[in-house]
């Protein structure tokens, strides 16, 4: 199984631009979810969803976008990038416990 | 928002020692807690589930221990090792919400 999959690992943006991370999961878990970690101030949440079709705002949700066509799928995208994204996201889902993606490293300039 | 606080913050030991670290968290409405161990440039990965009061749970030399009445819970690492360093979360749900709430974690450095 390869769990939770997501991409890119790295990405460099400028000011402005748009991008989607994507985040696939094979465990059939209803809930997934969308982490931006920074430097002391531990994992804050973005969106998540509690199945396919269905999506809400968690702690930190301006500038992004989310949607979940599928139960597999739950794409994170930028609408208009700015450095104050510049961050590490994780996408997560719940099983027995919370099973996170590999990171996305994302530097907006 | 609700208030989960781990202590300490940082914790430097000798490869050897046993160490353990503390998670608070609300006393009421609890549904369940997490606890994760996240290494440098990797993603948090799962240690324990504990949903009851009295909860204690073992994974090798780390176990972890739940008291929902005062609202805390004890990781315990015996013997630690250099392996062992990471930081380690913990994650409450509760309050009426299945959202979990992360703490800031505990950065743990073992030295050889």
């Amino acid at each position: 199984n390869a769990g939770v999959t997501q991409t890119p690992k790295f990405q460099v943006l400028k000011t402005g631009q748009s991008m989607t991370l994507q985040c696939a999961q094979d465990m059939n878990h209803e809930y997934m979810s969308w982490y931006r970690q920074d430097p002391g101030m531990g994992l804050r949440l973005i969106h998540y969803s509690v199945g396919a079709g269905i999506t809400d705002q968690g702690e930190v949700p301006n500038g992004y976008n989310v949607s979940r066509s599928t139960t597999e799928d739950f794409p994170l995208r930028l609408l208009s990038a700015a450095p104050s994204q510049t961050s590490v996201y994780f996408c997560a889902s719940r099983g027995n416990g919370y099973t996170f993606g590999s990171g996305t490293r994302l530097t907006v300039v | 928002i609700l208030n989960v606080e781990q202590s300490p913050q940082s914790l430097h030991v000798q490869e050897g020692d046993s160490t353990n670290f503390t998670c608070s968290f609300p006393s009421s409405n609890f549904y369940a807690l997490h606890w994760y161990r996240w290494e440098t440039a990797k993603s948090p990965e799962a240690l324990f589930v504990m949903t009851l009061n009295g909860d204690e749970k073992k994974k090798g030399r780390i176990s972890a221990t739940l008291n929902t009445k005062e609202g805390y819970s004890y990781l315990y690492i015996k013997g630690s090792q250099p392996e062992d360093s990471a930081t380690y979360l913990c994650a409450f749900l509760g309050g009426g919400s299945y959202i979990p709430t992360f703490g800031r974690g505990t950065s743990l450095i073992v030295h050889p």
